[in-house]
């Protein structure tokens, strides 16, 4: 079956200190990962790509196709970075891509 | 960058009653759309495609009678909730593809509370 996983529904975190949100799949084919985010009140908007192996804000995070697993890290929390964040897989299907999202993690980051 | 406007952003209506919630493509054309459901606490659910000019693919378990989808022009799909009961209460969102860095850009959401 294809599915998302995020183990952790709250995560909080000091301030300085690193994060790691967890994010395992499913999927039998070659997976496109994403990680969208989503502060208070705003609209859901992405964060990265696994294809674009980039750092945005500071996060990155690496596919790990031997653990199925896609999570994402920062080295050190701001308080800003407290929002949702939701882990995503592209899926085709019936010639469309679409996505599949895991349940979220609410990242908590205290003074 | 490209934007998705839905509309409205919250809506309160009456059971047995229908809403229509728009979500238009601003600066970009969009043949495909998607409708999401979200559960307070929960995950986006995958409502259904929009397909402009055709029809509407749904997801498992979703009644295409009760959530219908029109998508007749490259910026605009509307989802309108016919005969509304409470436990459609829910917070609709939508999202188009823009072939951008973005790819899949969504809209802000609209909160939809049948009483």
């Amino acid at each position: 079956a294809q599915r998302v996983t995020q183990p952790e529904k709250l995560l909080s975190v000091f301030k300085g200190a690193p994060v790691e949100l967890k994010c395992n799949y499913s999927y039998s084919g070659s997976p496109e990962l994403f990680w969208y985010v989503q502060y208070s009140r705003q609209r859901l908007q992405l964060l990265l790509r696994h294809i674009s192996r980039e750092s945005i804000k500071g996060f990155t995070a690496d596919l790990n196709k031997g653990e199925t697993s896609f999570h994402l890290k920062k080295p050190f929390a701001q308080e800003e970075d407290s929002a949702m964040y939701y882990c995503a897989l592209s899926r085709l299907a019936s010639g469309t891509y679409k996505y599949i999202f895991g349940t979220g993690t609410r990242l908590k980051v205290l003074a | 960058g490209a934007v998705v406007s839905q509309h409205p952003s919250r809506v309160i209506c009456k059971s047995g009653t229908s809403v229509k919630i728009e979500c238009r493509s601003l600066d970009f054309q969009a043949t495909t759309m998607f409708w999401y459901r979200q559960f307070p606490k929960q995950s986006l659910m995958l409502m259904a495609t929009s397909n402009e000019g055709s029809k509407a693919t749904y997801e498992q378990g979703v009644e295409k009678d009760k959530f219908l989808i029109n998508h007749a022009s490259l910026t605009l799909s509307t989802l309108t909730v016919t005969s509304a009961h409470p436990e459609d209460s829910s917070f609709y969102i939508c999202s188009a593809y823009d072939r951008g860095p973005n790819g899949y850009t969504f809209g802000s959401g609209t909160r939809l509370t049948v009483v």
